[in-house]
């Protein structure tokens, strides 16, 4: 079946610019996570939603940051007045709830370039 | 904040040679993965240890967890060149509802020719 998909892949904006990224999860999975990825660096989480739970937002650093996810499957994250240092890969995963849940299936990502 | 921590950062061996790579964490854990990226694939699953076992395999994958000593360890038997690779830990905490996981820097092997 379909994996993650996100677009777009890649993403170059100006300083200063609003943009939005936007994650289709695998059908029937409830959770959705958002990561950040630097060169070279390991995943930094972002913001994780579960079903119908308050999402866990404790990742995002800044105020800039935020995300929704609609009908409980798409997800945009949107990051406001862009700087350099929010370039690198960001990354969605989804998975299944209950006994399986911990297992996240990754999407190619998107990778942003801030001018 | 980052929980694992995978040594080396860098392996590079030659093919047929087998590979390890360790993971140490430092909080309670309901279980640890394994993770593979390239940039041929994106970022997969390997194989998902829980806090009850010690070991675990999966084709050429070993996995071994010690939680008294907080680590856990996969070994690549037999690699070859396509695993070449970034292999990430994660660990999943015990909070509930909550499957969040907390990953390591990871360790780059390069599996020569």
């Amino acid at each position: 079946g379909a994996g993650v998909s996100q677009s777009p892949s890649n993403k170059v904006t100006e300083k200063g610019k609003d943009v939005e990224l936007r994650c289709d999860p695998i059908s029937g999975h409830t959770a959705l996570y958002w990561y950040r990825q630097s060169l070279g660096q390991g995943l930094e989480f972002l913001i994780y939603f579960q079903g119908n739970s308050a999402p866990d937002k404790s990742g995002l650093p800044s105020d800039r940051f935020s995300a929704e996810r609609t009908g409980g499957s798409v997800s945009t994250l949107t990051i406001q007045r862009t700087q350099q240092e929010d370039s690198a890969v960001y990354l969605c995963a989804s998975s299944f709830g209950g006994a399986r849940s911990y297992e996240q299936y990754f999407g190619p990502g998107t990778r942003l370039t801030v001018t | 904040s980052q929980q694992g921590e995978e040594d080396p950062q860098a392996l590079s061996i030659q093919e047929g040679e087998n590979a390890t790579m360790n993971c140490s964490y430092k909080t309670s854990i309901n279980n640890l993965q394994w993770y593979r990226q390239n940039s041929g694939r994106g970022l997969v699953h390997l194989i998902l240890i829980r806090s009850n076992e010690r070991e675990k395999h999966s084709g050429r994958l070993r996995v071994t967890l010690d939680t008294s000593k907080k680590s856990s360890s996969l070994l690549i038997t037999a690699s070859r060149a396509a695993d070449t690779a970034s292999y990430f830990c994660a660990t999943a905490i015990n909070a509930g509802n909550n499957r969040k996981l907390i990953w390591g820097l990871g360790t780059s092997l390069a599996v020569n020719p």
